[in-house]
């Protein structure tokens, strides 16, 4: 089945450093990705939509800025954050579709970023 | 725009039994997808069902059914047979056609008692 690879699977940084995390789709050409950040015991919400060659498309209330999605490629999607603060810490999970809209998403394995 | 919510926090079964998930679903739409994910605690988002609006069947996949009542907006998830590697938290989402980003319910953990 298609795999979504996402990496690291944990990072710890320092408050006011840059943290990159990247989402590969590693047998399949992903148009579209999708960034969703994930706090202890809730839900999943939806953070950005990435379209590979073009700007990312973000939620309201999710900083630009802050959380900066390139999707250079058709298999890479990379989403940076910024200037990190503590409040930041959370799990960053992301996930790929194929073209097409009847295509399953496909979820990576997440990444947990504490900012210290 | 659309909303998902699930009502039970929190659901335990014994080992064997059937348990049911709740969902309801707020859309003006006639056409979407539904879901049922499974995260375990490897974080993992595993898809364990999934049904079209357009379908008056409901979904099936083994010991996973659902209950799509289309005009009461409610998707439950039935878990036959239950078993331990069941434990998870389990999200309802909500996918309109031609769209591909999911909207996701709170979440409902389920524990299974041996």
């Amino acid at each position: 089945g298609a795999v979504v690879s996402q990496h690291p699977s944990w990072v710890i940084c320092k408050s006011g450093t840059s943290v990159k995390i990247e989402c590969r789709s590693l047998d399949f050409q992903a148009t579209t990705m999708f960034w969703y950040r994930q706090f202890p015991k809730q839900s999943l919400m939806l953070m950005a939509t990435s379209n590979e060659g073009s700007k990312a498309t973000y939620e309201q209330g999710v900083e630009k800025d802050k959380f900066l999605i390139n999707h250079a490629s058709l298999t890479l999607s990379t989403l940076t954050v910024t200037s990190a603060h503590p409040e930041d810490s959370s799990f960053y999970i992301c996930s790929a579709s194929e073209r097409g809209f009847e295509s399953p998403l496909h979820f990576g394995n997440g990444t947990r970023l504490t900012v210290t | 725009a659309q909303t998902v919510t699930q009502s039970q926090p929190e659901m335990s079964v014994q080992e064997a039994e059937t348990v049911t998930l709740s969902c309801t679903y707020d859309t003006s739409e006639s056409d979407y997808y539904l879901f049922w994910y499974k995260q375990p605690p490897s974080r993992q988002m595993i898809l364990v069902i999934r049904q079209e609006a357009y379908k008056q069947q409901n979904a099936t996949e083994n010991r996973f059914s659902v209950n799509f009542q289309k005009a009461a907006k409610s998707f439950s998830l039935k878990i036959s047979d239950s078993q331990l590697g069941d434990a998870a938290m389990y999200f309802c989402a909500y996918r309109s056609a031609g769209a591909q980003k999911l909207v996701f319910g709170q979440g409902t953990r389920l524990t299974i008692n041996p």
